[in-house]
């Protein structure tokens, strides 16, 4: 059971470059949700997912998509990179419980956009 | 949109000490989360207390939610350079729509020194 898993790692982009970052997990969980981390930010949500077929945004959208064609996997996309996106990004799922949604994250990606 | 104010932002203490970290909200939570990030990682869930009052206690850490679920305190007694990280609360609204969306506190970031 590998739980929450992400790829790459590391990444380097230039301006206006595209990118996927992937996340995968095998828990069989509904909901699954993207975050990005920056100092004195705190984590903030990007977009999420209720079930495969299902997503919406979240509090900083802008310049990102999602898709959710399975229960397991659900990519991130940089559409054309600005330095503002520069930033750690975390994968998180959970069984979707209304009242706990306890979140599991994976191992992050740490995104420099030059 | 509901807040989560966590104080101190940062602590560093020397081995063997105690202290106490604090989350605040002016908004009524359904329930609260406690997650622990080390550097390089992404969270990992500690606890999570749904009922006002509540004290759970993990090894040396000791979490309460007040009693009326506007605030949540950790405690840690005789700290450990293990406890170092950054600590998070996080919780769902009380009610309504974004049930699923979980607000984050900016953490705490906790330095034990040997």
């Amino acid at each position: 059971n590998a739980g929450v898993t992400q790829t790459p790692k590391f990444q380097v982009l230039k301006t206006g470059q595209s990118m996927t970052l992937q996340c995968a997990q095998d828990m069989n969980h509904e909901y699954m949700s993207w975050y990005r981390q920056d100092p004195g930010m705190g984590l903030r949500l990007i977009h999420y997912s209720v079930g495969a077929g299902i997503t919406d945004q979240g509090e900083v959208p802008n310049g990102y998509n999602v898709s959710r064609s399975t229960t397991e996997d659900f990519p991130l996309r940089l559409l054309s990179a600005a330095p503002s996106q520069t930033s750690v990004y975390f994968c998180a799922s959970s069984y979707g419980s209304r009242l706990y949604n306890e979140q599991f994250f994976g191992p992050g990606t740490r995104l420099t956009v030059l | 949109t509901q807040l989560l104010e966590q104080s101190p932002q940062f602590l560093s203490i020397q081995e063997g000490e105690n202290l106490t970290v604090y989350c605040n909200s002016s908004s009524v939570f359904s329930s609260l989360q406690w997650y622990r990030q080390e550097p390089g990682e992404g969270p990992v869930l500690l606890v999570t207390v749904v009922t006002g009052g509540e004290v759970k206690k993990l090894k040396r850490l000791t979490f309460q939610f007040g009693d009326a679920r506007k605030d949540s305190s950790l405690h840690i007694t005789a700290a450990q350079p293990g406890d170092t990280g950054l600590y998070l609360c996080a919780g769902p609204p009380h009610s309504g729509a974004g049930s699923y969306q979980l607000t984050f506190g900016k953490g705490t970031k906790l330095s034990v020194i040997p």
